[in-house]
């Protein structure tokens, strides 16, 4: 089975832009996942998606959104960046049953 | 307010030798407990878990023990390879519902010396 694919690989954006980035899950995995890894917060978790449906969010502000399509895929959008929007964006995808997150390679968001 | 923790931001091990990574925990509503690896430029890599109906699970080189009255688990690596030099992320999820969302920990970088 393919892995958990992420495109673009890197980005290089300017201060109040906006981004788009998109995550294919592993073929069969319904929940996708998005995690921000910083090097001083770690990896936070910013909202999970099952069936086109946002189940959960974490504590980002409203600039960070998402969707999910039909067929799992799903992109999450950043409006007016901040610098401090800089960082790795990791999308992961899970079987429907609880268990182990499976990651992808990462996005890295550069914002000058 | 961390939930998840990891007190050791690095750890030093020689070859052959065991590595023990800690972790702790304060939401007792966790039930579900992952250890991940990663390496710079990539997604964390699926190691290990236990549920909190155990104390011990073991996959190989890795064990994981978990200490539900101390809100504590470990992963321990027999014996260590250079290989096992990365980054180790303790995490947790809790029961309720939606398991999508893991709660991290902020990282222990392993290094295994020749």
């Amino acid at each position: 089975k393919a892995g958990v694919t992420q495109t673009p690989r890197y980005l290089i954006k300017t201060r109040g832009q906006q981004v788009t980035l998109s995550c294919s899950p592993i073929s069969g995995h319904r929940s996708v996942s998005w995690y921000q890894q910083t090097p001083g917060q770690g990896l936070q978790f910013l909202f999970e998606y099952f069936s086109e449906t946002q189940r959960n969010k974490g504590n980002f502000p409203g600039r960070f959104s998402g969707r999910q399509f039909s067929n799992s895929r799903s992109e999450m959008n950043v409006s007016t960046l901040e610098l401090g929007d800089s960082a790795l964006y990791l999308c992961a995808s899970s079987p429907q049953q609880p268990g182990e997150q499976f990651f992808g390679p990462g996005t890295r968001l550069t914002v000058l | 307010d961390q939930q998840v923790k990891q007190n050791s931001p690095s750890l030093s091990v020689q070859e052959g030798r065991i590595s023990i990574l800690n972790c702790d925990y304060t939401n007792s509503m966790f039930d579900y407990f992952l250890w991940y690896k990663k390496y710079p430029a990539e997604g964390p890599t699926f190691l290990i878990s236990i549920s909190s109906i155990k104390d011990k699970n073991e996959d190989g080189r890795f064990t994981v023990f978990l200490n539900k009255s101390a809100k504590h688990l470990s992963l321990h690596i027999v014996p260590s390879q250079p290989g096992d030099s990365a980054v180790y992320f303790c995490a947790a999820s809790g029961r309720g519902g939606s398991q999508g969302n893991l709660i991290f920990g902020k990282g222990t970088k392993l290094s295994v010396k020749p």
